[in-house]
């Protein structure tokens, strides 16, 4: 089975900063790669998918990039509404599909 | 709109069964695979299973593979995700999920049915 990592496990940031979470996969998986944040007590919301594009309605500060096996989120600048815990998900591996762990993004 | 409409979690004791259930509506149901994706209490998201257009083919992660089995009737618009032999860790909210395209899944997520494992 292909195993995620992700890195930072968590991270404090300030509203402005640019934000860097990378999620490595255990083989080549291609660009099957999404994206997701969850706030606390709400349903994930997919922000990427296909490792680069982005979801229709998500904010244009938010963009991935990679392929294989490194990928990186980036937040190019933080907003109040950013913070939250964000997972990885890899869709390639037949027949199973892996999360990340998840990296939360807290206030400084 | 895409709705999706789990229900059928609740407490149950160790070693026994449940079987959840997702209604959807606003899609063709019977185009589209379907998943499960469950939570445990202040955990990450976990794959737990995914099934092709017509059930014919069914995925799980490792670890569930043989106790949980997916299925669906694509005349009743449904998913459903039966679970036996439970244990303390399958406690969890239960996701599910819609895969929009093999490319782009899990675009659209029900609100969960919560599966609590206890004596």
């Amino acid at each position: 089975d292909i195993q995620m990592t992700q890195s930072p496990s968590a991270m404090s940031a300030s509203v402005g900063d640019r934000v860097t979470i990378t999620c490595r996969a255990s083989q080549d998986i291609s660009n099957y790669l999404a994206w997701f944040q969850q706030k606390p007590g709400k349903v994930p919301k997919r922000l990427i998918y296909g490792a680069s594009n982005l979801q229709s309605g998500v904010p244009s500060r938010f963009s991935g990039s990679g392929s294989g096996t490194e990928f990186t989120l980036t937040i190019s600048s933080l907003q109040p509404e950013d913070f939250a815990t964000y997972y990885c998900l890899q869709h390639n591996g037949h027949p199973t599909w892996t999360f990340g762990p998840g990296t939360k993004v807290e206030i400084k | 709109e895409v709705q999706l409409l789990e229900s059928g979690g609740d407490l149950v004791q160790p070693g026994g069964s449940l079987r959840l259930s997702c209604v959807t509506s606003g899609f063709t149901f019977s185009d589209f695979r379907m998943g499960w994706v469950r939570q445990a209490p202040g955990k990450g998201l976990e794959w737990v299973a995914n099934i092709d257009r017509d059930g014919s083919g069914t995925f799980y992660v490792g670890s569930l593979r043989g106790r949980f089995s997916i299925s669906r009737d694509n005349a009743k618009d449904s998913l459903y995700l039966q679970m036996n032999s439970l244990r303390a860790e399958d406690a969890a909210l239960y996701y599910c999920v819609m895969i929009n395209s093999d490319f782009a899944p899990f675009e659209s997520w029900g609100q969960g049915t919560l599966v609590t494992v206890s004596s």
